[in-house]
Parts: C-alpha cells; structure tokens; sequence
C-alpha cells in the first residue's frame, strides 16, 4: 500500500525550544491528519488538511500541508512538558478513505 | 463524545490459545478498524469493515480474522496465538467517506 515516511523518529528538546516533526509521500495526498499518542495513551486526531498549501493553527502548534500534496508538516513552538508525545501524521489518496498512518515521532521535552 | 470502548486493557495468553478482542463504538460510525502498534514501527492496518458483515485486509492480515455482526462491534480474533502478535493493538472507527479516526484505548496483549 501507499507509504508516509516520518522524521525524525525521536526528538528530545528543551523546554521552550520549537519542535518540528515532518511527513513525506511518493504519491499526491488526498488530504492528511494529525493525531498525537501520550504515553500509555492511544491516539488522539488533531487537525485534518485537505487543500494544497493550507495551513492551521492550534494554539502554540502550526500544521502545513505541501503545494504538492504530498508533504506535511507540524511545527510546535516553545514546547511545554504537557507537549511529551508521539505525533503521527495519517494519509489518505486515491478517493481511499483509509488512512495509512507514519511511524510516528517521539517528542521528549527536557524540563 | 465519540467512545471507542475495547474489552481488555492488558491480556496474558499462551500460545496456541484462541483470543478475541472486542471493540463497541456508540457513534453510529459505519467503519471500524483494527491497528497493531510496535515500537519504532507505527500503527500497521490489520482488517477493517466499511459495513456490518463486510471486512477488508489491511497490511498485515495473516494470523487475525475479524467479525461484524453488527455495526456498532468490530472483533478481532487470533485463532491460534504466536508469540510475535504480542502488541498493543487498537480499534478505530470513523464515518462513512470521512478519514478522521476516533481510536480506543487499546488492549496490550503478552503471548507467552
């Protein structure tokens, strides 16, 4: 099936620093989504983006979606320690309505 | 709230053994899925159902079955248990033609 690469695996940070977490496609997207696991939790969707180029914002979080549709990407500023998570992005194409989700990164944030 | 409810937080079965995992969601949702999470290897698709009595492979169908009698149940089921299906698994479920997924809270299960 279709694959969504994901980087950086893990990404440890210090408190306040931005954090940026990427996504990336061979093929055209039909839209992305954005979930994000605590640990021990399950995941939990975030934003869905759709049109080429969007951009939206939740709080201190940025989601962009490529001219191309075929990247994505979730930048945090100044993380906090209630930050700490798995963020994945999940990918959709072809009229598909199944989602085929990255690896996932781990954000570790250094009080 | 959508709730995505699974039978079991933690499971310990030997192998060989037969295991069902049970999934109830309470938002009419028309597909239902069933993940296996690892570390370092994501969320991997293993069947999912777009209608009750109807289900489709994921990417890694080989050793699970699943059952929809119903529209608001989606099981899984390991026939014979080995130990490398020790894993979190988890069940979403989502609207008819929509991608967004509302997951449960996942069953860790040890095969031993």
């Amino acid at each position: 099936g279709q694959q969504v690469m994901q980087i950086p695996q893990y990404q440890h940070v210090q408190e306040g620093e931005d954090f940026t977490t990427y996504c990336n496609s061979s093929t055209t997207l039909s839209n992305i989504q954005w979930y994000k696991q605590r640990p021990g939790g399950h995941p939990v969707f975030l934003i869905q983006l759709v049109k080429s180029g969007e951009v939206k914002k939740q709080k201190r979080l940025t989601f962009q979606f490529g001219e191309a549709k075929k990247n994505s990407s979730l930048h945090i500023t100044a993380t906090q320690t209630t930050d700490v998570g798995t963020y994945f992005c999940a990918a959709a194409s072809g009229g598909s309505y199944i989602p085929t989700f990255g690896r996932g990164t781990s954000l570790i944030v250094h009080p | 709230d959508v709730k995505v409810t699974q039978s079991s937080r933690y499971l310990v079965k030997r192998t060989g053994e037969k295991v069902f995992l049970e999934c109830v969601q309470d938002m009419d949702h028309e597909n239902m899925f069933w993940y296996r999470q690892d570390p370092g290897l994501g969320l991997r698709l293993i069947y999912f159902s777009y209608d009750v009595k109807m289900k489709e492979k994921g990417d890694i169908p080989e050793g699970y079955s699943v059952s929809r009698e119903k529209k608001e149940r989606f099981s899984l089921i390991l026939e014979s248990t080995s130990t490398n299906q020790t894993s979190m698994y988890l069940c979403a479920s989502s609207y008819r033609g929509r991608t967004e997924a509302f997951f449960g809270q996942g069953t860790r299960l040890t095969v031993v």
